[in-house]
């Protein structure tokens, strides 16, 4: 089906650790983000990009990094682990302005 | 910037009742307005969109306008069912392509349908 597919779905690091979540989608899409979300604090965007090659920093950019090589991939690395960063992330495509975004299903990481 | 404020929940509903939930916003530019929700332990999923003043984005008996002069865009839905329970989200993208087409959302409100 086509859509937004994230892995892994769950994910247990240790402080210091790094690990890079993969997104991909089929669509074609020209816009992907990154965001995480955290009780009481609604979805926050980490990192986002408007097409190959063209990534820039949203709202809590700090302890991850991005790329986009391909219209398909936006996989989000994290550099050194730390228990602030346990969350749920979500990876999500758009194809415009106004058009809206499709999520994928989410990575639930935890980070001890 | 731009900023999305909506109605903290839980809200708790028996069945067939009315649901709204007041969304309002803040915005530099002239955004589009969407509406997402998120069932128990998926992703979000876009219920509705409307992309100017006056337009009603409508979907699965859910409603919402578009209201510029009150910089809201308030979701309702007359008969709510069990299968409504979920978290419920209003977002805003700005229109002009240099921003980004980035989210911005508000807080979530948690809806509950009993039987």
């Amino acid at each position: 089906n086509a859509g937004v597919t994230q892995t892994p779905k769950f994910q247990v690091l240790k402080t210091g650790q790094s690990m890079t979540l993969q997104c991909a989608q089929d669509m074609n899409h020209e816009y992907m983000s990154w965001y995480r979300q955290d009780p009481g604090m609604g979805l926050r965007l980490i990192h986002y990009s408007v097409g190959a090659g063209i990534t820039d920093q949203g709202e809590v950019p700090n302890g991850y990094n991005v790329s986009r090589s391909t219209t398909e991939d936006f996989p989000l690395r994290l550099l050194s682990a730390a228990p602030s960063q346990t969350s749920v992330y979500f990876c999500a495509s758009s194809s415009g302005t106004g058009r809206g975004y499709t999520f994928g299903s989410g990575t639930r990481l935890t980070v001890v | 910037g731009n900023s999305v404020t909506q109605m903290e929940g839980p809200v708790t509903l028996s069945e067939e009742a009315f649901l709204t939930i007041n969304c309002t916003y803040t915005a530099t530019g002239y955004p589009s307005l969407f509406w997402y929700v998120q069932y128990p332990g998926e992703g979000l999923q876009l219920l509705l969109k409307a992309t100017k003043a006056d337009d009603k984005g409508s979907n699965k008996g859910f409603e919402a306008t578009y209201r510029k002069e009150t910089t809201s865009f308030h979701l309702e839905k007359g008969s709510v069912q069990v299968s409504d329970s979920a978290v419920y989200f209003c977002a805003l993208s700005d229109l002009i392509k240099a921003a980004g087409n980035k989210l911005t959302f508000g807080g979530g409100t948690r809806v509950l349908v009993k039987p």
